[in-house]
């Protein structure tokens, strides 16, 4: 069974903070995703790796930083956190090839104080 | 650049009767597109995909989808719903040329009443 983990399902931060959220997948997948989803607005994609220590910037990466030190494991860093920042962050992989499925993690709840 | 509508934010039914979500792209390429569920609490699923192939698309559950050139739309539908069907769905394009970068509609809420 493929599985994608995140490390934290609830967390609660104050503005300022300095925020990693871990994501870890078991498929050897190439691609690692981070998006965080608002409520009407869909997901919106922060940044993606398509190898490791490779990166590119998604649709709203300011703010945010990625690691990407081994290939089972995509870290998003929130280097000063702020209430704007208060969201659903999403971790997904996925295979090589344009029409492979992505594959999602449960998902962890941010909210800054 | 790609974007993708889903015509309504909140889709109500009732159990037994046909469900439909809408979702219109536009893209400057040939685009894949996906449909994804989200149940309560759970992480995003694929339902279906169109790669262009066959345009009426059938995934799991029962839901089937067909892809439209001329109307720019993938409309999600499924004859009878069940009370397992409300989630929130998600019409997604990637296009061919946009390497991993693919982009997610706003969301439907289905609600099922009994």
């Amino acid at each position: 069974d493929v599985k994608v983990t995140q490390s934290s399902r609830y967390l609660v931060k104050r503005t300022g903070e300095k925020v990693f959220l871990e994501c870890v997948q078991d498929m050897d997948h190439e691609n690692m995703f981070w998006y965080r989803q608002d409520p009407g607005l869909g997901l919106r994609l922060i940044y993606f790796s398509y190898d490791v220590k490779m990166k590119e910037k998604g649709d709203i990466p300011e703010g945010y930083s990625v690691s990407r030190e081994k290939k089972e494991r995509f870290s998003l860093i929130l280097e000063s956190a702020s209430t704007n920042q208060t969201s659903m962050y999403l971790c997904a992989s996925r295979a090589g090839g344009r029409n492979n499925e992505q594959f999602f993690g449960p998902g962890t709840r941010l909210t800054v104080l | 650049a790609q974007s993708v509508t889903q015509l309504d934010s909140h889709v109500s039914v009732s159990e037994g009767t046909p469900v439909l979500l809408r979702c219109n792209y536009s893209s400057s390429y040939s685009p894949s597109l996906f449909w994804y569920v989200q149940h309560p609490n759970k992480g995003l699923q694929l339902l279906l995909k169109y790669t262009s192939a066959a345009t009426l698309v059938k995934g799991i559950n029962g839901f089937e989808a067909e892809f439209k050139k001329s109307e720019t739309s993938f409309h999600l539908t499924k004859p009878s719903a069940h009370m397992s069907d409300a989630a929130e769905y998600f019409c997604v394009v990637r296009p061919l040329a946009a390497g991993n970068k693919q982009t997610f509609g706003g969301g439907t809420r289905v609600l099922v009443k009994p």
